[in-house]
């Protein structure tokens, strides 16, 4: 059974820093792509960073960009997620994703952890 | 980056009836368009994907069409587990691949 479970998150004051665990099980991980994906409450799906199998690409979206460090260990079956300089925007449920065979789709998702960013 | 629009914002549909849930993007993104229905507390699923092809598990009631800018994903007889937010993702630029804003299927 695949399974992917994301750790880490919690609250923290603006400009602090956290780091997104994503363990996963069930499937051979160094064989995908993967994605960090957040929901601010309430709110729709923003993909925010993806990583290439062997983790020698990453790429970001624009309003994490220089923030946000995409990585992946893969003999331990784990991506990452560091957080750096967070803004109260940056307040969301962060969920990590396969892309599907490099598709373009995200085919299984973990149930998300919470990051608050407050004061 | 494209902008993808999902309208209406809200159905109200009957269980049984047949609801209709259309998405548009900013510019052609080919057939590189993806349907995921999201339950509340849960992670989103993958419904759809090439703009018309069911994921694996999928019930056949669920239908998707378009290519280029617009799309339509069918739920040709509602079920009570049916009634969710729905989402269309496209994954035709990177970076980022984007999402609509969602439709909320609700009871009517």
């Amino acid at each position: 059974e695949v399974q992917l479970v994301e750790s880490g998150g919690g609250l923290v004051q603006p400009g602090g820093s956290l780091r997104l665990s994503c363990a996963v099980s069930g499937f051979t991980f160094r064989n995908y792509w993967m994605h960090w994906v957040r929901q601010a409450p309430g709110k729709g799906l923003v993909c925010v960073s993806r990583i290439n199998s062997d983790g020698s690409s990453t790429t970001y979206a624009d309003s994490v960009k220089g923030r946000f460090t995409i990585s992946r260990d893969n003999a331990k079956n784990t991506l990452y997620l560091q957080m750096n300089s967070l803004r109260a925007e940056d307040t969301a449920l962060y969920y990590c994703a396969r892309e599907e065979s490099s598709s373009g789709t995200f085919d299984y998702w973990g149930q998300g952890t919470l990051v608050t960013v407050s004061s | 980056e494209i902008v993808m629009t999902q309208s209406p914002a809200t159905l109200s549909v009957s269980p049984g009836d047949r609801a209709t849930l259309s998405c548009r993007a900013g510019q052609s993104v080919s057939s590189n368009l993806a349907w995921y229905q999201q339950k509340p507390g849960q992670a989103p699923r993958l419904l759809i994907y090439g703009a018309s092809t069911r994921a694996t598990g999928i019930p056949a009631r669920f239908s998707g069409s378009g290519s280029g800018t617009e799309f339509t994903l069918t739920i040709s007889s509602l079920q009570s587990e049916d009634f969710a937010v729905y989402y269309c993702q496209e994954y035709n630029s990177w970076p980022p691949w984007t999402f609509g804003q969602g439709t909320k299927v609700e009871i009517k």
